[in-house]
């Protein structure tokens, strides 16, 4: 079964900074583009940033942009998520998915359990 | 505001079918054949439920169909049972410089 999970949430002041990881299990993970998606409370889905197999490629929302990295370690089948001068407008559940943002295999299958990013003084 | 517009609710009785719409542009939905499907139970993580406009992954019930015509698409439930109630999310392509967009999602009750 195909499993990730993720952990590093928690409560930060705007301004600081997070890392989220994601470890995945169940299938040959260097050969997967990855991704993060995440969900405001009470909201609806937001894409955050994607990375190809092999780290080449890596793509992140406008809203993201400049303060989010997206890495990986294939060695450790695990996603990372460095998060860099929260916002506030950052509190949100991150799911890491398996899937790609690219014109092909445009969808995320599975999601992981999600974890809780809350971001206030 | 989503990039793509659902109802916010949508309901039906045990057995019967409900539709529900996601309207996008000639930019997303209107142009890419990758519009997507999630499944989300209170609390719960979304599932992968419709991709590739109408395509159904393993294990997904075939009383669930999708279908697309110009810039909406629509995820269609029939014979509803009670384990249906939950929200439903839409993405579509968007393109190399948007790349994926989510509707609002719909809350389905079931009557």
């Amino acid at each position: 079964d195909v499993q990730l999970l993720e952990s590093g949430g928690g409560l930060v002041q705007p301004g600081g900074s997070l890392r989220l990881s994601c470890a995945a299990s169940g299938f040959t993970f260097r050969s997967y583009a990855m991704s993060w998606v995440r969900q405001a409370p009470g909201k609806g889905l937001e894409w955050v940033s994607s990375i190809s197999g092999s780290s080449t490629v890596t793509y992140y929302a406008d809203s993201v942009k400049g303060r989010f990295t997206i890495s990986r370690d294939n060695s450790k089948n695990t996603l990372y998520l460095q998060m860099n001068n929260l916002r506030a407008e950052d509190t949100a559940v991150y799911y890491c998915a398996k899937g790609w943002v690219g014109p092909t295999n445009n969808w995320f299958d599975p999601w992981g359990q999600g974890t809780l990013v809350t971001v206030s003084s | 505001q989503s990039a793509l517009t659902q109802p916010p609710s949508a309901s039906g009785s045990p057995g019967q079918s409900v539709t529900i719409s996601c309207t996008g542009t000639s930019s997303d939905v209107g142009t890419y054949n990758y519009v997507s499907w999630y499944q989300q139970h209170p609390g719960k993580a979304p599932k992968l439920f419709i991709y590739e406009v109408s395509k159904r992954p393993s294990g997904v019930p075939d009383r669930f169909s999708g279908s697309k015509s110009g810039n909406t698409a629509s995820l269609t439930v029939s014979g509803l049972q009670a384990e249906d109630e939950a929200d439903y999310y839409c993405s579509s392509y968007a393109g190399s410089n948007n790349f994926v967009v989510f509707g609002g999602g719909t809350k389905l009750t079931v009557l």
